[in-house]
């Protein structure tokens, strides 16, 4: 099962704006991280937040999270058209798993 | 720094066939996961090694999958016999320490077309 969900589902923007995809979980984690996927190429890792992390800034990325209500967000500032792309957040949890369990993925689309 | 290797890129089966996934993880790291990732949807752990161990099967489906990780390097992925749902992008990916949750490095995959 999935642990992450993200929302929305697909997002269409203009090439400047900002794009946010949120991502809501379930149990209790030791971090989250957002990765992007192009079309036909594999996922690539973007950013990683731990549990007593609030907010974490790489580039043009911002990442919150909010451990009480057990969800995150990711920010892109000013897209371009390179940023469409899948994006998927992963949370890795607390307890002996050990394995990161991804979410659905938001599919991003940034018009030029 | 050289990444994680997959071949084949594409193979497409009958469905009753086998196949067989080969991936070569970034030098060092001890953690080799195995993904399924079908169309629309997030990446799904099948299998995790530590080295030549198995840390998590859970999620395979061991009537037909099977993977092996021998040496602790290289690891391989099988199915035997093909379904139509197992039509899918299968990923490799490796990271340095499993029990730091740390940043996992993806494979470009193999797209499984069952027919």
């Amino acid at each position: 099962s999935q642990q992450g969900e993200e929302d929305p589902q697909a997002l269409s923007i203009q090439e400047g704006e900002n794009a946010t995809m949120n991502c809501s979980y379930k149990t209790s984690i030791n971090n989250l991280q957002w990765y992007r996927q192009n079309s036909g190429r594999g996922l690539v890792h973007l950013i990683l937040i731990r549990s007593n992390e609030r907010e974490k800034h790489s580039g043009r990325l911002r990442v919150t999270l909010d451990t009480s209500k057990k969800s995150s967000s990711l920010l892109i500032t000013a897209s371009r058209a390179a940023d469409t792309a899948s994006y998927f957040c992963a949370t890795y949890r607390m307890d002996s798993s050990y394995k990161l369990i991804f979410g659905s993925g938001t599919r991003l689309l940034v018009r030029p | 720094e050289a990444g994680v290797a997959q071949s084949p890129r594409y193979k497409i089966i009958e469905k009753r066939q086998s196949v067989a996934f080969w991936c070569n993880p970034i030098s060092g790291h001890a953690t080799l996961y195995w993904y399924q990732q079908i169309l629309g949807q997030g990446p799904k752990l099948l299998i995790q090694f530590q080295n030549n161990g198995v840390v998590d099967d859970s999620q395979l489906p061991k009537d037909r999958f099977s993977a092996e990780r021998l040496k602790g390097v290289d690891s391989t992925l099988k199915i035997q016999p093909a379904k139509l749902e197992d039509s899918a992008v299968y990923l490799c990916a490796s990271s340095s320490r499993l029990t730091q949750g740390n940043e996992q490095f993806f494979g470009p995959g193999t797209r499984l077309t069952v027919l």
